[in-house]
């Protein structure tokens, strides 16, 4: 079956731009994560949806980075003002309610101009 | 604390070469664990869950100890194939909790 997607893939802006990043999860999961990585670095956390609770955002770095997840599908994760530091790959994952083990998207990668 | 630690490495090892990787936890409630692989330029998969009184998949065998919040893998005869950051991961103490990842160990098998 389809795994998780992203788009787009690669995304290019400008310092100051506003960025959405789109991210279809495994069909049944209740379960989305936001994750970011840097070159050469590990996994940072940004946002985790978890069915109709509200979201965890515990990770989020800024309030310029904001995510929605609509009808408990699609999630869009949105940076306003973009800034260099902001290049990094994004990466969304879902997994099945009460499973732990997830499943990843390609990600996108974003460069920051 | 972080809740997830990891020797960063990297570990250089030659093929046909024994490694183990190591990672320890501070949430004592936790109740899954897992190992994930990254390729280079990949996104994370899983590689294999962590039981209790551990477990074993082909050259891998993955170790808990729940008293001393530890968590292990052992690669046995390393092949170039297994070059690649591996992440441990961990949940809370239900399923429906935020799962975390460890920093990741990188692996570089040599010929």
């Amino acid at each position: 079956g389809a795994g998780v997607s992203q788009s787009p893939s690669n995304k290019v802006t400008e310092k100051g731009k506003d960025v959405e990043l789109r991210c279809d999860p495994i069909s049944g999961h209740t379960a989305l994560y936001w994750y970011r990585q840097s070159l050469g670095q590990g996994l940072e956390f940004l946002i985790y949806f978890q069915g109709n609770s509200a979201p965890d955002k515990s990770g989020l770095p800024s309030d310029r980075f904001s995510a929605e997840r609509t009808g408990g599908s699609v999630s869009t994760l949105t940076i306003q003002r973009t800034q260099q530091e902001d290049s990094a790959v994004y990466l969304c994952a879902s997994s099945l309610i009460g499973s732990p083990e997830q499943f990843f998207g390609p990600g996108t990668r974003l460069t920051v101009l | 604390r972080k809740e997830v630690e990891q020797d960063p490495g990297p570990f250089n090892v030659p093929e046909g070469a024994t490694v183990a990787f190591n990672c320890t936890y501070s949430n004592s409630a936790s109740q899954s664990f897992f190992w994930y692989r990254q390729d280079c330029r990949k996104e994370p998969k899983l590689l294999m869950s962590v039981y209790s009184s551990g477990n074993e998949d082909g050259r891998f065998t993955a170790q808990l100890n729940r008293a001393s919040q530890y968590i292990s893998l052992l690669i046995r005869d390393s092949k170039l194939s297994d070059s690649a950051t591996y992440l441990c991961v961990v949940n809370g103490k239900t399923s429906y909790d935020k799962v975390i990842f460890g920093p990741g160990t990188s692996l570089s098998v040599i010929p």
